[in-house]
């Protein structure tokens, strides 16, 4: 079976602050990784997605993610963050097997303040 | 914002009712999914449908059923409905079904059962 594991479920930092957030994954085949990230009041967003290739993948606003196979992780991190960044973040997996099923996490709650 | 839209945005029922949640695919996607996101808690699959049938199931008992249409629109259907199915509930759109597609997400309803 598939679980995702979201190890915190409140950050709170200061603005300019680097993050990471962490995500640690259990299969027993090759995965899918994902983060989705939900603004108050809306459904999710695609941040950035780990298929194949390379292990570092990077988002549009400074986000970036590290897929680890040894460690089974996919942690998040930006080096420096806005209050625009105040949302919660959801790591999701899935696998090839069944077409689109994402696994999600508890999602954390990412607080930046002034 | 995606181009996947939800109705109603918030919905009251009591124990034991019946509810139907929609749900509008973006342009050219014919694959649906839905999800259940309690409070706290991430997003959890339901169901998904493809070109009008049903495609892989979650956890969920039978009086949770759904419908996907020609214009690959979709409802979920929740009869006997109970308290702990109080949630934001989601759908999710795409190409064909797989692995690595993205998905695209409604804003979600809110269902409150009292």
């Amino acid at each position: 079976a598939q679980s995702v594991t979201q190890l915190d479920s409140q950050v709170p930092v200061f603005e300019e602050a680097p993050v990471e957030l962490r995500c640690n994954y259990s299969s027993s085949v090759s995965v899918y990784l994902f983060w989705y990230v939900q603004y108050p009041n809306q459904g999710l967003q695609l941040l950035l997605k780990y298929l194949s290739g390379s292990t570092l993948v990077e988002s549009i606003n400074g986000f970036e993610a590290e897929f680890n196979k040894s460690q089974t992780s996919f942690h998040l991190r930006k080096p420096s963050v806005h209050i625009s960044d105040t949302a919660e973040y959801f790591c999701a997996v899935s696998i090839g097997s069944t077409l689109g099923r994402l696994y999600f996490g508890r999602g954390t709650q990412l607080t930046v303040w002034p | 914002e995606t181009g996947v839209t939800q109705s109603p945005t918030h919905l009251i029922k009591t124990r034991g009712q019946q509810v139907t949640l929609r749900c509008s695919s973006q342009s050219g996607h014919n694959t649906v999914s839905w999800y259940q996101q309690a409070l706290g808690q991430g997003p959890q699959f339901i169901f998904q449908y493809y070109r009008e049938e049903e495609n892989g199931r979650g956890n969920f008992p039978p009086r949770f059923s759904g419908l996907q249409f020609p214009n690959y629109s979709s409802e979920l259907n929740v009869n006997a409905l109970e308290l702990d199915d109080s949630a934001l509930y989601l759908c999710a759109t795409s190409g064909v079904p797989s692995s690595y597609n993205e998905q695209f997400f409604g804003p979600g309803t809110r269902l409150t059962v009292l």
